[in-house]
């Protein structure tokens, strides 16, 4: 059965450095999406992406994060300097479609900021 | 409450008992997806309960969804020990004219015990 992949599994960084998390959607998927989950806390939205661009943005998703379909397989989340707050469970989601479709999500990447 | 709540918030029963989950929201929305997750682990999609829809079944699993009340509910019939997960409700609300690009408000879990 088709499955959203991430990589790496865990990532730890220094305050104020670049990561680069990695997805790979289910590949006739259109819609690509981005959340976390802060330790404890609820899952969150980051963004949507579909046809190359931004659909949706959450007030999360400010200018230090970005993402990008740099091929027609992998889809990625940048967080230029990451500050500590950043330390969480980053998810990588897809679906065919946006309306009423189901979203699969990937394992997840631990991020922790130190 | 906010968006996507389940209760209870945490639920422990034995092994072949059935479990039932409820999940309220605010908004109107498109779909109710419920995920499974695993302590520290990837969401697990269960079931996706579109708008005008009532109910739907999946296996051991049935969803209800009551638009007029905006709720939803989760039975898991005969439980395993396997099923010992946190249980999640995530909307896909209907923004003006119909429109949704996917966006899902996760409620923040039911924490489901099953013991052996």
């Amino acid at each position: 059965e088709p499955e959203v992949t991430q990589t790496p599994s865990h990532q730890v960084t220094q305050m104020g450095q670049e990561v680069i998390l990695r997805c790979v959607p289910i590949s006739n998927h259109l819609y690509f999406y981005w959340y976390r989950q802060i330790l404890g806390q609820k899952v969150e939205f980051l963004v949507s992406f579909y046809n190359n661009e931004i659909s949706e943005k959450s007030e999360i998703f400010d200018d230090q994060f970005s993402v990008e379909r740099p091929d027609g397989s992998n889809f990625t989340l940048k967080i230029r300097s990451t500050k500590l707050e950043d330390s969480a469970m980053y998810f990588c989601a897809s679906s065919h479609g946006a309306w009423a479709n189901e979203q699969f999500f990937g394992p997840g990447t631990r991020l922790t900021v130190l | 409450s906010q968006q996507g709540e389940e209760d209870p918030q945490a639920l422990s029963i034995q092994e072949g008992e059935n479990a039932t989950m409820n999940c309220s929201y605010k908004t109107s929305i498109n779909n109710l997806q419920w995920y499974r997750q695993n302590s520290g682990r990837g969401l697990v999609h269960l079931i996706l309960i579109r708008s005008n829809e009532r109910e739907k079944h999946s296996g051991r699993l049935r969803v209800t969804l009551d638009t007029s009340k905006k709720s939803s509910s989760l039975l898991i019939t005969a439980s395993r020990a396997a099923d010992t997960a946190s249980y999640f409700c995530a909307t896909d609300a209907r923004y003006a004219g119909g429109t949704s690009y996917g966006k899902l408000t996760f409620g923040q879990g039911t924490i489901l015990t099953v013991h052996p």
